[in-house]
């Protein structure tokens, strides 16, 4: 199976922050990779496609670049909605396997 | 607009069995590939299984494997996951998902397997 590492487990950060969360897979996925967030008692939401693509819809201050093994994600200055639970998801290999999430605190 | 709605969850005892189903609408469901994603209660994503566009093909993920089988009603716009043998740690919310690139999720079904 492909592990994904995802850092960091959890970040503290301020409204106005820019941060940036990384997934590094075991083994070359290529692009194949998505970045999702989940806010409390709701259903993942894809932010990110194919490694770089914005989800349409998504605000332009998300982020996404990297390529082979190396992920991630930028949120370029944080707003107060943004604080949520982040996955990266590698679908290049069988299983699927997410990263284990990245909960950003205030 | 794409919609996915999760059923068939709820309390069961340990070996039991349930079948979840995920009601697909706003696209053309039997040219997706869909998948079940569960959660544990404060835990992560965990991929569970996977089904083709006409079911003749499945994959499942070793968390449930031998205990699972999905499949899909295209006609109906259904997916399904049988479940048996449940166990404890098999508590979770079980999500329905679209597509080889998860693009849409559904808001779950939640299961409890507990004495």
């Amino acid at each position: 199976d492909i592990q994904m590492t995802q850092s960091p487990s959890s970040l503290s950060a301020s409204v106005g922050d820019r941060l940036t969360i990384t997934c590094r897979a075991s083994q070359d996925i290529r692009n194949d990779l998505g970045w999702y967030q989940q806010k409390p008692g709701k259903a993942p939401k894809r932010l990110i496609y194919a490694a770089f693509s914005l989800q349409s819809g998504v605000p332009s201050r998300f982020s996404g670049s990297g390529s082979g093994t190396e992920f991630t994600l930028t949120i370029s200055s944080l707003q107060p909605e943004d604080f949520a639970t982040y996955y990266c998801l590698q679908h290049n290999g069988d299983p699927p396997t997410f990263g284990q999430g990245t909960k950003l605190e205030i | 607009e794409v919609q996915l709605v999760e059923s068939g969850g709820g309390l069961v005892q340990p070996g039991g069995s349930l079948r979840l189903s995920c009601e697909a609408s706003g696209f053309t469901f039997s040219s997706y590939w869909m998948h079940w994603v569960r959660q544990a209660p404060g835990k992560g994503l965990v991929w569970v299984s996977r089904i083709n566009g006409d079911g003749s093909s499945a994959l499942y993920g070793d968390s449930m494997k031998g205990r699972i089988t999905t499949s899909r009603d295209n006609a109906k716009n259904r997916l399904y996951l049988q479940m048996s043998s449940l166990r404890v740690e098999d508590t979770a919310l079980y999500y329905c998902v679209r597509g080889d690139r998860f693009d849409f999720w559904g808001q779950g079904t939640l299961v409890s397997v507990s004495s």
